[in-house]
């Protein structure tokens, strides 16, 4: 079966560095998409890859590793409005996106 | 209108109940979806449509219905309400002419079904 797991939780300290990680098993794989979702709110796209590497914009950065079917994402110097679920997105053979549950991240004064 | 809007924006329905779930989007984006979102639970999708006229049943697609009439409206029924469709509904859409085929998400709708 096709599957995505990411942590459930994290917290981190305003203005530090937080790195959420994403491993998937999919059949086939055609990209890799990081969104943020507020509370209450919809998904909104942070970050797509394709290609083995880094992806910088701004603060936050997205790391793809296809042959270790591998993918983080890293938050710097965290405010208080990065608060929110980070969902990590797979499109597979068929073109078809694989959500993972999300990783909740807590910012903390 | 700028983007993808849903209606309503909640409700609260009696098992047994038919209901549509509205959604609209104006960036002229050939692909739609309907995901709903639990807790604890990825995004998991229920019907699409690549295109006006043609849809495709996703992971969860028993229980609902969906029409594409025209580019812009993409509809999701629930025929006859369950507790179990108790859920957060997004409507998305996407432009595979678009660098990333990114999926842009409506506000989503909360329903309830007791």
């Amino acid at each position: 079966g096709q599957n995505i797991d990411q942590p459930t939780e994290m917290t981190a300290t305003e203005g530090a560095i937080v790195q959420i990680n994403c491993t998937y098993q999919t059949s086939g794989f055609n990209g890799l998409f990081w969104y943020q979702q507020h509370a209450g709110e919809a998904p909104t796209f942070l970050s797509y890859n394709v290609l083995d590497g880094l992806e910088e914009k701004g603060r936050f950065s997205s790391f793809l590793s296809r042959s270790k079917g591998y993918s983080y994402l890293l938050l710097k110097e965290l405010q208080m409005k990065d608060s929110a679920s980070y969902l990590c997105a797979v499109t597979d053979s068929n073109y078809q996106l694989i959500w993972g549950a999300g990783t909740k991240l807590i910012i903390k004064p | 209108i700028a983007g993808i809007t849903q209606a309503p924006t909640s409700q609260i329905l009696a098992a047994g109940r038919r209901m549509t779930l509205r959604c609209t989007q104006d960036m002229r984006h050939n692909a739609m979806y309907w995901y709903r979102q639990d807790l604890g639970l990825g995004l998991r999708l229920i019907h699409y449509s690549n295109t006006a006229g043609t849809t495709g049943k996703g992971e969860v697609p028993d229980g609902y219905s969906v029409s594409r009439a025209n580019t812009d409206d993409f509809p999701l029924t629930l025929a006859s309400a369950v507790p179990s469709q108790t859920s957060v509904y997004f409507c998305a859409s996407s432009d595979e002419r678009a660098s990333y085929n990114e999926q842009f998400f409506g506000p989503g709708t909360r329903l309830t079904v007791l």
